[in-house]
């Protein structure tokens, strides 16, 4: 079956611009977490979506939002841009509920570079 | 903060048997320990999971030690294509669900 798609693969923005990227997660994967990558920083949760509802939320600022669509599909939308959200944006979709092994599935992320 | 701890890189033969190490000296009893690898420019790539008996499938085995406060990884006959970063995390329970913490990973290196 299809992997976790995410688009767009590569974008360019400027400071203030504000950013959506989307993810489709596997068919019949309800749960799609996003994570944002830098060299420095390393992988840091940013937020999880359930069956639409954020479930669990990491340590970023209001800026950072998302929602998840009824068919699971997911969008996270970046505000205010800032030289420092310049990252690789991953989305992993999950087939397992807030019991489960939460195995993850990735996609091959979003490359955010902000001028 | 990450809960886990890794060497920064290693090398390994190829053919050889990679054994990554993966401190976790603080995990509870429920934590589980997950195994993870990024090849440059791609998403991470689920490789194994554990709670506290040893376990192996396909790609690897994991070793947990039974004080469960560390844990090794073991590729057993590596390829060039192993060449990656190996992520060691545990889940912990978030908000209102679980989620992993990841840490810094280990850098695999594999020669010919």
């Amino acid at each position: 079956k299809a992997g976790v798609t995410q688009t767009p693969r590569y974008l360019i923005k400027t400071r203030g611009q504000q950013v959506t990227l989307s993810c489709s997660p596997i068919s019949g994967h309800r749960s799609v977490s996003w994570y944002q990558q830098t060299p420095g920083q390393g992988l840091q949760f940013l937020f999880e979506y359930f069956s639409e509802t954020q479930r669990n939320k990491g340590n970023f600022p209001g800026r950072f939002s998302g929602r998840q669509f009824s068919n699971s599909r997911s969008e996270m939308n970046v505000s205010t841009l800032e030289l420092g959200d310049s990252a690789l944006y991953l989305c992993a979709s999950s087939d397992q509920g807030a019991a489960g092994a939460n195995v993850l599935t990735f996609g091959a992320g979003s490359r955010l570079t902000v001028l | 903060d990450a809960k886990t701890t890794q060497p920064p890189s290693m090398d390994c033969a190829e053919g050889r048997a990679a054994n990554l190490p993966c401190n976790h000296s603080t995990i509870s009893g429920n934590e589980y320990v997950y195994w993870y690898r990024q090849i440059h420019s791609q998403g991470p790539q689920y490789i194994i999971h554990g709670l506290k008996n040893n376990e192996t499938n396909e790609m690897a085995s994991l070793i947990i030690t039974e004080d469960r406060k560390s844990s090794t990884l073991i590729l057993p006959h590596a390829t060039l294509r192993d060449t990656a970063v190996y992520y060691c995390i545990v889940r912990v329970l978030g908000d209102s669900n679980y989620q992993l913490i990841w840490g810094a990973g280990t850098k695999l290196i594999i020669k010919p």
